[in-house]
């Protein structure tokens, strides 16, 4: 089954405890995506990857980091939380880039005390 | 500054009625808009798509219209039932145009529908 992995799911932890929300595509997808989600915000984007090893910021890159060392695992970093990065984060991949369909995964629901 | 503005954020409808979502967008580079459909607890997924050179696109109950010219577009949910109940996203982005980079989704801040039965 095509699809999009999150892990954890869900994931509460405190001020500045470094954490790694992982992210996997079993589609070959060369596109790979961060958003968060915030009531009335939407989505927004926070780092995109278009293959292994080549990652660019997205519109709210702040406080995160990112790596693509294969082309299935896109992880998303926090070095150091923050209360204002309690959000739920959804990871994204498509066959080329936002110009196409995109699958989410299920979203990881990340609450930081 | 948000690039592409949807309301309403809420929208309560009897079964049977229409839905209506407004979306309005600044950039007028922008050349495809995808409506995303959530369900909660899980991801958003692509519902339907248009692009401008039509004013219209239907795909079953769901139908997008586009104005160019006001540059907005909606999408309408026809005899809308509880199974329509979800956060429905627009979003946009220039499909054509690629510089050195990957071409994003600007989303709407998103509406969350509820059908009644």
């Amino acid at each position: 089954e095509a699809q999009v992995t999150q892990n954890p799911r869900y994931l509460i932890t405190v001020t500045g405890k470094k954490l790694t929300v992982t992210c996997s595509q079993n589609m070959n997808h060369e596109y790979m995506s961060w958003y968060r989600q915030d009531p009335g915000l939407g989505l927004r984007q926070i780092y995109y990857s278009m293959n292994v090893e080549v990652t660019d910021k997205g519109d709210v890159p702040e406080g995160y980091k990112v790596s693509r060392k294969e082309k299935r695992n896109f992880p998303l970093i926090l070095e150091s939380p923050s209360p204002n990065q309690t959000s739920l984060y959804f990871c994204a991949s498509s066959f080329n880039d936002g110009a196409y369909e995109q699958y989410f995964g299920p979203g990881t629901r990340l609450t930081v005390t | 500054q948000q690039q592409v503005k949807q309301s309403p954020q809420s929208l309560i409808v009897q079964k049977g009625g229409i839905s209506i979502i407004n979306c309005a967008y600044e950039n007028t580079a922008f050349d495809y808009f995808p409506w995303y459909q959530q369900f909660p607890g899980k991801g958003p997924a692509l519902l339907i798509a248009i692009r401008p050179d039509v004013s219209e696109k239907k795909e079953g109950r769901f139908t997008i219209s586009f104005n160019k010219s006001a540059k907005q577009f909606s999408l309408h949910i026809m005899d809308s039932q509880p199974g329509d109940s979800a956060t429905y996203f627009c979003a946009a982005t220039n499909s054509r145009f690629r510089r050195g980079s990957a071409r994003q989704l600007t989303f709407g801040s998103g509406t969350q529908l509820t059908v009644l039965p």
